[in-house]
């Protein structure tokens, strides 16, 4: 079966780093991409960005690029996002979910549970 | 950047009845380059639809894809209690991908 299991929940305070994790498995994780989704509080999904596992060629959301990094470790099968200084407005729900196609052009399937973010002073 | 923009934005019927989603895009994005996907409350998004009209795998017959260029539907043919949630279309036709606002589906 294939399975995206991400990281718990966290609650940061504004300014602090924060990286949450997705661990992929049941399938050859190096030779799809992996993308992150954006979901604020009662608002609908919002594309982050991709990385491919093989050679960590990474692209990003051009209108959110700069506000976080995609990373990842290939042998633990696992993709990061990362916020080297959290704000208020990165509260939401953050999805990974296996990319079908190459660099963009293709679907989503499965997605990770999420993790819930919560920026608070 | 290609908008999408699906109509209603919710959806009131009753189990056995038809839905019917639409999902307009704000420039062509072909005949080919289209998915949908469920949201229940508290669930992670699941994929429906690919490629317009391709079901994933498990997913039942009542649910069916169409459209091209701009113009695409979700369509649901005899709701079942399950059915009840939100719906997303998703192009990626045209850099950055992008979803659509979401569809809700309520008795």
């Amino acid at each position: 079966e294939v399975r995206l299991v991400q990281s718990g929940a966290e609650l940061r305070k504004p300014g602090e780093s924060l990286r949450i994790s997705c661990r992929g498995s049941g399938y050859s994780f190096r030779t799809y991409w992996i993308a992150w989704v954006r979901q604020m509080p009662g608002k609908g999904l919002e594309w982050m960005g991709i990385i491919f596992p093989g050679d960590s060629d990474t692209r990003y959301s051009p209108s959110l690029q700069g506000q976080f990094t995609i990373s990842v470790d290939k042998s633990i099968n696992t993709a990061y996002l990362e916020w080297s200084s959290v704000k208020a407005s990165d509260t939401a729900i953050y999805y990974c979910a296996r990319h079908i196609g190459i660099a963009g052009t293709g679907w989503f399937d499965p997605w990770g549970q999420g993790t819930l973010v919560t920026v608070s002073s | 950047e290609v908008v999408l923009t699906q109509s209603p934005g919710t959806l009131s019927l009753s189990p056995g009845e038809r839905a019917t989603l639409s999902c307009r895009a704000s420039q062509s994005i072909g005949s080919r380059y289209l998915a949908w996907y469920q949201q229940k409350p508290g669930q992670a998004p699941r994929l429906l639809i690919s490629d317009v009209s391709d079901r994933a795998t498990g997913i039942p017959n009542r649910f069916s894809g169409s459209g091209s260029g701009t113009d695409f539907t979700l369509t649901i043919t005899r709701l079942e209690p399950e059915d009840f949630a939100v719906y997303y279309c998703h192009q990626y036709g045209g850099a950055p991908l992008s979803f659509g606002g979401g569809t809700k589906v309520e008795i």
